[in-house]
């Protein structure tokens, strides 16, 4: 079972509307997590970062949040725009791990 | 130009070759590492290297080897490529500030 799932896996909005992403883990111990932005054909793109003290984090349009008790996070965008449409990333990592645990991502697609 | 640079960008080949994904990086880190990405799934960590003298497997470093060759090249090899290794090929590079990942654009490696 992989220790990082996303939901939903995909997601389709209108433009203008606002969408929620979740990210739920079983990493441990926990270091932090991490959102991306993946573009068809592109490499991910960090969007923020939270450590296990931070609760929420903001990136223009993005906001996430962190229940480090409940193990979950989620990414919030307002006000979505076509470009918004892409893979969105969650990865976590723990305490003295040297890799990363991602998520299968949920591709967004925003429609006019 | 970009941070991280991957060549080939599409490639096709077939059972039993052998291939070789070149990455090179100007961001100055020491950190590199190479994924794959498969449909439905997470990237999963093939290898990384924490300096031109270490290099340590990840997850799924069976079928690859790598190679550091300097600081800023770090180079993903398929012995004797099978259909299974069909899929997209991340490298990325980890320091600054925040301790990011950044990645490159990819490799679409297709082996028939």
């Amino acid at each position: 079972k992989n220790q990082v799932e996303q939901s939903p896996q995909s997601l389709i909005i209108l433009e203008g509307k606002n969408c929620t992403l979740q990210c739920n883990y079983t990493v441990s111990p926990f270091s932090n997590l991490r959102w991306y932005k993946q573009d068809t054909g592109r490499g991910p793109v960090s969007l923020t970062i939270m450590t296990f003290s931070e609760n929420t984090k903001s990136n223009g349009r993005y906001t996430a949040t962190l229940d480090a008790d409940t193990k979950q996070s989620s990414l919030h965008i307002t006000a979505s725009q076509l470009s918004d449409s892409a893979s969105y990333i969650c990865v976590v990592s723990a305490v003295n791990n040297n890799d990363m645990r991602f998520g299968a991502g949920t591709r967004l697609t925003v429609k006019p | 130009d970009a941070d991280v640079t991957q060549t080939p960008r599409n490639r096709i080949t077939k059972t039993g070759k052998r291939i070789m994904l070149e990455c090179s990086q100007t961001k100055g880190h020491d950190r590199m590492y190479w994924y794959r990405q498969d449909p439905g799934l997470g990237l999963r960590l093939i290898y990384y290297s924490f300096d031109v003298k270490d290099i340590n497997k990840g997850e799924i470093s069976d079928g690859y080897s790598v190679s550091r060759q300097a600081q800023a090249k770090f180079s993903l090899s398929l012995e004797s490529a099978i259909p299974n290794q069909t899929a997209l090929y991340f490298c990325a590079t980890r320091g600054g500030t925040y301790n990011e990942q950044f990645f490159g654009p990819g490799t679409r490696l297709t082996v028939l």
